[in-house]
């Protein structure tokens, strides 16, 4: 069984573009969360789709954004980089239901020069 | 809102030996989750146990063992027979039971980094 994929792995964007990461999760799984980890801030949350719709919300501006597809699979939007936006995004999938454990992807490693 | 600290920012430990590594949370629910990730130098966050708090005994998986103190809120991770292969990060983490809408959220501590000595 295929684990959860995030693409691209690593990424150098400049101040004021934006980027889109993708997540492909476990085959099955319905709810896909995006966390942003930094050394500073540590892991925080940032959103969170179930069956195409936006469950649950963290504590990001509106540049932050996301999708989810009917298969699953969710994208992360972020527009007007910032250097501070520099971070490992890790997306993690799970059936859906409160009793199932996280599975997590490698991360997608954003630089923002 | 919930809240999980990790005071340890490192911690060392020799070869075949035991170590304990201390979380304690913040939280006004009587049911929930604690879970205890590692994250290797590669990145990928791999669960290594999981406690839920309406469950007494401690959860345990080979040489990972919690001891929970719910009344405490204090959930530590002891690993025994340290391997060179346990050198990671590693982070508590909090996740509510609340309904079907409450969602996947977790919580994470602000992790330890763990070094296995030869």
């Amino acid at each position: 069984k295929a684990g959860v994929t995030q693409t691209p792995r690593y990424l150098i964007k400049t101040r004021g573009q934006q980027v889109t990461l993708s997540c492909s999760p476990i085959s099955g799984h319905r709810s896909v969360s995006w966390y942003q980890q930094t050394p500073g801030q540590g892991l925080q949350f940032l959103f969170e789709y179930f069956s195409e719709t936006q469950r649950n919300k963290g504590n990001f501006p509106g540049r932050f954004s996301g999708r989810q597809f009917s298969n699953s699979r969710s994208e992360m939007n972020v527009s007007t980089l910032e250097l501070g936006d520099s971070a490992l995004y890790l997306c993690a999938s799970t059936t859906g239901q409160n009793t199932g454990e996280l599975f997590f992807g490698e991360g997608s490693r954003l630089t923002v020069l | 809102a919930q809240t999980v600290t990790q005071s340890q920012p490192e911690m060392s430990v020799q070869e075949a030996e035991t170590v304990t590594l201390s979380c304690t949370y913040d939280t006004s629910e009587s049911d929930y989750y604690l879970f205890w990730y590692k994250q290797p130098p590669s990145r990928q966050m791999i669960l290594v146990i999981r406690q839920e708090a309406y469950k007494q005994q401690n959860a345990t998986e080979n040489r990972f063992s919690v001891n929970f103190q719910k009344a405490a809120k204090s959930f530590s991770l002891k690993i025994s027979d340290s391997q060179l292969g346990d050198a990671a990060m590693y982070f508590c983490a909090y996740r509510t039971t609340l309904g079907e809408t409450s969602g996947s959220r977790l919580t994470f501590g602000e992790g330890t980094q763990l070094t296995v000595n030869p």
